[in-house]
C-alpha cells in the first residue's frame, strides 16, 4: 500500500516566523510530487510540480526542494503572514504497471500564522 | 467564470436514493477526476478518466460509477447513496503534453450529506 505522510500535521506560528514542513513518500515508481495550497472553503490550488531529484522551486516566500532517492520533500515558508494560514497537500504521483500514473494525496498540513 | 465547475455545491439526500455530481471544464484538458474528501483523510481518489474513451477505478470506486460524457464533462453517480458516503466531493482536471505534467486543477467541492 503507498503511502504519503505530511508532518506535523498542524502548526501554529508567529508572523514573521520561518517555517517548513515534510513530505513523505515512497522513492520507488516515482513520477512526480504536487504541492498544493489548500484554503477554507476553497479548492487546493497548486503550488509546485517537482519531478528530478534535487529539484527546488521558489513561489515568493515559498519554496520546496525535493529528495526523490529518500523519498521527502520539504516546503518552507520564510516570513509567514497570516494570508498563508492554510492547508498544504502534497500529492504523490506513481507509475503503475499498467502504464498509467496515480495521485496520492497526504493529508495535508494545516498551518495557522498568528498576527 | 470559474475554470471547473461542480454542480450542485451542496446537498442532501436519503439513503437509497440515486444522486448524479457534475463536473465541467472550460480548461480544455482531456484528463479529469473524481476525489472525497473525509475529515483526517487525504483527498481519495474515486475515478478518472484520461479522455472520452477512458475510465478508469481509483482506490475507493465501490459504490460510485461516472460518466464522461464529452472531454469537458465528468459526472459521478451514487446509485443507492449510504451514509458513510457523507463527505466533500472534488472534481478535478489536468493535461500532459509530452514530457511535460501540468498539474491538477480543482472545482470549489461538492458537499453531500446523506442521511
Amino acid at each position: 500500500i503507498l503511502n504519503v505522510e505530511q508532518s506535523p500535521q498542524s502548526l501554529h506560528v508567529q508572523e514573521g516566523d520561518s517555517t517548513n514542513f515534510t513530505c513523505s513518500f515512497p522513492s520507488s515508481n516515482f513520477y512526480a510530487l504536487h504541492w498544493y495550497r489548500w484554503e477554507t472553503a476553497k479548492s487546493p490550488e497548486a503550488l509546485f510540480v517537482m519531478t528530478l531529484n534535487g529539484d527546488e522551486k521558489k513561489k515568493g516566500r515559498i519554496s520546496a526542494t525535493l529528495n526523490t532517492k529518500e523519498g521527502y520533500s520539504y516546503l518552507y515558508i520564510k516570513g509567514s503572514q497570516p494570508e498563508d494560514s492554510a492547508t498544504y497537500l502534497c500529492a504523490f504521483m506513481v507509475s503503475t504497471t499498467s502504464g498509467t500514473y496515480k495521485y496520492i494525496f497526504g493529508t495535508g498540513t494545516r498551518l495557522k500564522v498568528l498576527a | 467564470d470559474a475554470d471547473v465547475t461542480q454542480t450542485p455545491r451542496n446537498r442532501i439526500t436519503k439513503t437509497g436514493k440515486r444522486i448524479m455530481l457534475e463536473c465541467s471544464q472550460t480548461k480544455g484538458h482531456d484528463r479529469m477526476y473524481w476525489y472525497r474528501q473525509d475529515p483526517g483523510l487525504g483527498l481519495r481518489l474515486i475515478y478518472y478518466s484520461f479522455d472520452v474513451k477512458d475510465i478508469n477505478k481509483g482506490e475507493i470506486s465501490d459504490g460510485y460509477s461516472v460518466s464522461r460524457q464529452a472531454q469537458a464533462k465528468f459526472s459521478l453517480s451514487l446509485e443507492s447513496a449510504i451514509p458513510n458516503q457523507t463527505a466533500l466531493y472534488f472534481c478535478a482536471t489536468s493535461r500532459q503534453q509530452g514530457e511535460r505534467l501540468e498539474t491538477q486543477y480543482f472545482g470549489p467541492g461538492t458537499r453531500l450529506l446523506v442521511l
